[in-house]
């Protein structure tokens, strides 16, 4: 069964608009949460995370809020540009220090 | 150079060949990883290093050997795959105490004939 999991495989938003992305997990003993954008050709590249003690953590565009009681986290692109277009992972750490991810959401942004 | 490269880039093989993917960081980290990218499934880990020791295998077919001779170095050795091996390889590094943030590198898109 998946821990982390990302019911989106994609979504489209026009430029300028606010970018939603989605990720639950199913143990609430996770305690740190991270997103990784990856683009064609490359491998993912860290984007911002967040620790359980907060519900929020912004930079710059991006914001990732965090409710625990519903085990869930989102990523907001706001506002969303051609360029951010790729594909979305979050992930956790496990006590090994190995990354669980979720699927993968394909973000499309329209000019 | 900096950051983590993986080489080659692109690779085909027949499933009687022998080959070795290659990964090197250059971010002075202790511990690296191998992941595999299948179409349309998650990132699955399959090797975890850390100070050059295996400490995690991810219940990986033995056709997939990895190497690990230092900590800038890993390498993943390949012996009779199949043609639903044929994924994308990803390498990681990290610094584990200091950042749960794991660097990676572009990845190997492999296709078994």
């Amino acid at each position: 069964d998946q821990q982390v999991k990302q019911n989106s495989p994609s979504l489209s938003v026009q430029e300028g608009r606010i970018s939603i992305l989605n990720c639950d997990y199913t143990n609430s003993m996770f305690d740190y949460f991270l997103w990784y954008k990856k683009y064609p050709a490359e491998g993912p590249t860290f984007l911002i995370s967040i620790s359980s003690i907060k519900d929020k953590n912004e930079d710059g565009r991006f914001t990732v809020f965090l409710n625990k009681s519903a085990k869930h986290l989102s990523l907001h692109i706001v506002p969303s540009q051609p360029g951010d277009s790729a594909v979305y992972f979050c992930a956790v750490p496990s006590n090994t220090g190995k990354l669980i991810f979720g699927q993968g959401t394909t973000l499309q942004v329209k000019p | 150079e900096t950051g983590v490269t993986q080489t080659p880039r692109h690779l085909v093989m027949g499933m009687t060949n022998k080959k070795s993917l290659k990964c090197e960081q250059h971010l002075g980290h202790n511990a690296m990883y191998w992941y595999k990218q299948s179409a349309k499934k998650p990132l699955e880990l399959m090797f975890v290093y850390s100070l050059e020791e295996r400490v995690e295998n991810n219940s990986v077919p033995s056709r997939f050997s990895p190497e690990c001779p230092n900590s800038s170095h890993l390498f993943l050795h390949l012996h009779t795959l199949q043609p639903e091996d044929s994924a994308l390889y990803l390498c990681a590094s990290s610094q584990p105490g200091t950042s749960r943030e794991q660097f990676f590198g572009p990845g190997t898109r492999l296709t078994v004939l």
